[in-house]
Formats: structure tokens, sequence, C-alpha cells
């Protein structure tokens, strides 16, 4: 069955740099979205890239996607103290199924 | 904006008693899930409903499950008798397709359950 694994697990960083997230998959699918949850808290999406699409830009976000390596990336420019939370990415195959695919999570600390 | 809500956002069960976890999605959605999320784990999918039946579920889903939409704002989650193992955050999604392949889903807040 499809699965995300995400890495890292967990990343550090200083307010004002950048963090990169990468979600790896298994099998062909119709979009990849990215939600972001605050401790013990709801999902908050992010952004939806379409398989067709190769990047998305939204704010201080940007996502990109590599279907021939059935890979996605998250980058969060100029972090903020806000920014800390687990990334989650999601997967779905489209056509009659809906469900989502969640991965594993990074657990994103920003020091101030 | 509109957002999905759920209540309670903590409930304690002692093992073996029913519980129903409630949801009002976004008014204009057409599709509802549950999800869940055991403490350190993944989210896990399990069951998606629309026009009044469900549509797809997962293995979770066992017959101690069921959804239902009892009127034209909420959805609720019932487990039959709860297990120690039921024990997660729930989380209610829903979804506009019309007609679109590929949608957003928004997530409620969650409810914390515990038994006991």
């Amino acid at each position: 069955s499809q699965q995300g694994e995400e890495d890292p697990q967990a990343l550090s960083i200083q307010e004002g740099e950048n963090a990169t997230m990468n979600c790896s998959y298994k099998t062909s699918i119709n979009n990849l979205q990215w939600y972001r949850q605050n401790s013990g808290r709801g999902l908050v999406h992010l952004i939806l890239i379409r398989s067709n699409e190769r990047e998305k830009h939204s704010g201080r976000l940007r996502v990109t996607l590599d279907t021939s390596k059935k890979s996605s990336s998250l980058l969060i420019t100029a972090s903020r103290a806000a920014d800390t939370a687990s990334y989650f990415c999601a997967t779905q195959y489209g056509g009659a199924t809906n469900k989502l695919i969640f991965g594993t999570g990074t657990l994103l600390a920003v020091q101030p | 904006e509109p957002e999905v809500t759920q209540t309670p956002s903590h409930q304690v069960t002692q093992m073996g008693q029913e519980v129903i976890l409630r949801c009002v999605p976004i008014s204009n959605h057409l599709y509802f899930y549950w999800y869940r999320q055991i403490l350190g784990q993944k989210v896990e999918f399990l069951v998606s409903f629309y026009n009044n039946e469900i549509s797809e579920k997962s293995e979770i889903f066992d017959d101690q499950f069921s959804v239902e939409r009892p009127d034209g704002s909420n959805f609720t989650l019932k487990i039959r008798s709860t297990k120690l193992e039921d024990s997660a955050m729930y989380f209610c999604a829903s979804s506009d397709r019309q007609g679109r392949i590929q949608e957003t889903q928004y997530f409620g807040p969650g409810t914390r359950l515990l038994v006991l």
C-alpha cells in the first residue's frame, strides 16, 4: 500500500533560516498536499500540488513535486518561531477514492 | 472563514462504553471524512461519506464503528464498545469536490478520546 515517508523526522533551525522537508511516496498519485499540525491540535491545510505540476508557491512556502522520483519537498523561507509545528505530506490517488494517505511527519522547531 | 468544528474537544470513557463524536462540516461541502491519529503515529483514514452513505472505509473501521448524518449539519462517528486501543485524536474533515478530481480536505480541531 502507498505510504508517505518524510525526512527529516525532526529539524531545528534558527529564526530567519529556511527549512526544507521532504516526502516520498510509493505509487502514482493524483495530488499531494501539505498540512501543518501545532502540538496536539488540528491539521491546517497549507498547499496542494497536482501531479502535473512541478512547483507551487504560497507566501513563504514553496512546494516541489517530482513524480519520476515520487518525492516532494516543502520549503519554508525566512522561518519564524510561529512556524514551529509538525508538517505532514498527504497523497491522494484520486478517481474512486478521496482518502488522504499521510506521511510520518517532520517536527520543525524554530528557535527565536 | 468557514471551518469544521468538532465536539467535544476531549472525551474520557471507560472501556466497553459507547461514544459519539460530533462534527459540523463546512456548510456547502458534500464529502465528509473521519481520520484518527494515535499518539505519536500517523494520521490514518477511517471512512468517507457522501450522499448519505459510506463511500469508502478502511480496515480499522470495523463493526464497532458507524457514521451518521442525522440532519443537514451534523456528522457523527459512533464507537459502540470502546477498547483501550481506540484512544486517539479523531479528526473530522470535509471537502467540496463539485466535479473536480482533486480537492482540499478541511480538518476540524479534533476530539481527543481516552479510553480507560
